[in-house]
């Protein structure tokens, strides 16, 4: 199955700083969905973006969907130390299937 | 609300045993649940997915026989890895859907096996 990619692959920055993650998929899709990992944990689902959707909020997180550039990102503003931790985008492909198709995630280092 | 538990969230087993694995939702009924493995820095892979009552379905490379899920109810299901080998090492994450839910899921904390 076709899995989509985030880059960059790992981020560092400083407190206070933006973070932006880029996610692209290959088929089309009924809703993009990102999730955080933080090391050793389960995942937390952050926010979904439906196909027909170009732009949500949700609190820091701003995240935007290009359907015709099969791409997504998501934006962290005024990130803290406690943002530190893995992301990843999930696609749920149209037709009717449940599962959800990760990416490989892009690593989130916000240091103090 | 949506929290999904698992059970335990670290094992330890000699190689030939078996290790079971639950997964609850707690406060709500999962229609569909799924069984993950992650391995150290990489991203989740799906092995199987369950739907109360019915027979798992395995993803391809995934050997039924050998990690074998029961989802006994709306709120159980559990995945026994059938003697283990220390390949068998890994992060196992399942996660819990509803119905109309747009497919979020909601991610148990994770089970860290270790085969000795």
């Amino acid at each position: 199955s076709q899995q989509g990619e985030e880059d960059p692959q790992a981020l560092s920055i400083q407190e206070g700083e933006n973070a932006t993650m880029n996610c692209s998929y290959k088929t089309s899709i009924n809703n993009l969905q990102w999730y955080r990992q933080n090391s050793g944990r389960g995942l937390v689902h952050l926010i979904l973006i439906r196909s027909n959707e170009r732009e949500k909020h949700s609190g820091r997180l701003r995240v935007t969907l290009d359907t015709s550039k099969k791409s997504s990102s998501l934006l962290i503003t005024a990130s803290r130390a406690a943002d530190t931790a893995s992301y990843f985008c999930a696609t749920l492909p149209q037709g009717g299937s449940e599962k959800l198709v990760f990416g490989k995630g892009t690593k989130l280092t916000v240091n103090p | 609300g949506a929290v999904v538990s698992q059970h335990p969230s670290r094992v330890i087993c000699k190689s030939g045993t078996s290790v079971k694995i639950e997964c609850r939702s707690l406060d709500f009924q999962a229609t569909t649940m799924f069984w993950y493995r992650q391995f150290p820095k990489q991203s989740l892979m799906l092995m199987a997915t369950s739907n109360e009552g019915s027979k798992a379905t395995y993803e391809q490379g995934v050997e039924k026989d050998k990690f074998l899920i029961n989802h006994a109810s709306l709120t159980l299901s559990t995945l026994t890895v059938t003697s283990a080998h220390p390949e068998d090492s890994s992060f196992y994450i399942c996660s819990a859907s509803l119905a109309g839910a747009f497919g979020e899921q909601y991610f148990g904390p994770g089970t860290r096996l270790t085969v000795t």
